[in-house]
């Protein structure tokens, strides 16, 4: 009964192949972020959803397109996969949009770029 | 520019020693304050917060102290064990804000 699943939790390929990362929460919760760590460990938001509607979207390069079928759902499509997209790519949920509320984080997606 | 800043990558506490995780911040809209706490190969979990109307927020053996005028805060875990072991994180947000601002984190061994 995980909470915030994340799919693959591992993710090897070549670059310039285009890979999906899917994510589910049974909270209940409202919204839905990714979240990118990269080799420094810097833990950076990259999207938010609400009840499937896009608010928050950082500098991210338009290769990462987000998809939110339903509010239980998001999932990160990446384009022609590059070197520098190595890296753990969190799923969260929570409760309402704003910071001050606990987000629940999914176990990561390790993505490794050949 | 980092706004929110944990100085210690690493700190290494005797069992049943208290310890304590600082983070700076430079923000002064930052409003509201959350600790995670990460072990390896999962993702960060919710520890406790704090509001900046408080100064203090105990919850159990973790106490959060904020400081405003030093936009300082720190987590005090007491006592510590090996359980405790992980990375935390010091992460905050200002007002209506929807983004959290996350610290690098401190990486906290508890020996036994």
């Amino acid at each position: 009964d995980t909470a915030v699943s994340q799919t693959p939790k591992y993710l090897v390929t070549q670059m310039g192949n285009d890979k999906s990362i899917k994510c589910e929460q049974n909270l209940g919760h409202d919204t839905m972020y990714w979240y990118k760590q990269d080799s420094k460990k810097f833990l950076k938001i990259m999207f938010s959803y609400n009840n499937k509607e896009l608010i928050i979207n950082e500098t991210v390069p338009n290769r990462f397109s987000p998809k939110s079928p339903d509010k239980a759902h998001l999932n990160l499509h990446i384009n022609s996969l590059e070197l520098g997209d190595s890296a753990v790519y969190f799923c969260a949920s929570s409760l309402g949009v704003y910071g001050n509320q606990p987000q629940h984080f999914g176990d990561g997606t390790r993505l490794s770029i050949l | 520019d980092q706004q929110v800043k944990q100085n210690s990558p690493s700190l290494s506490v005797q069992e049943g020693r208290i310890s304590i995780l600082n983070c700076d911040y430079t923000n002064s809209m930052f409003d509201y304050f959350l600790w995670y706490k990460k072990y390896p190969a999962e993702g960060p979990t919710f520890l406790i917060s704090i509001s900046s109307i408080k100064d203090k927020n105990e919850d159990g053996r973790f106490t959060v102290f904020l400081n405003k005028s030093a936009k300082h805060l720190s987590l005090h875990i007491v006592p510590s064990q090996p359980g405790d072991s992980a990375v935390y994180f010091c992460a905050a947000t200002a007002g209506n804000n929807r983004k959290l601002i996350w610290g690098l984190g401190t990486s906290l061994a508890v020996n036994p």
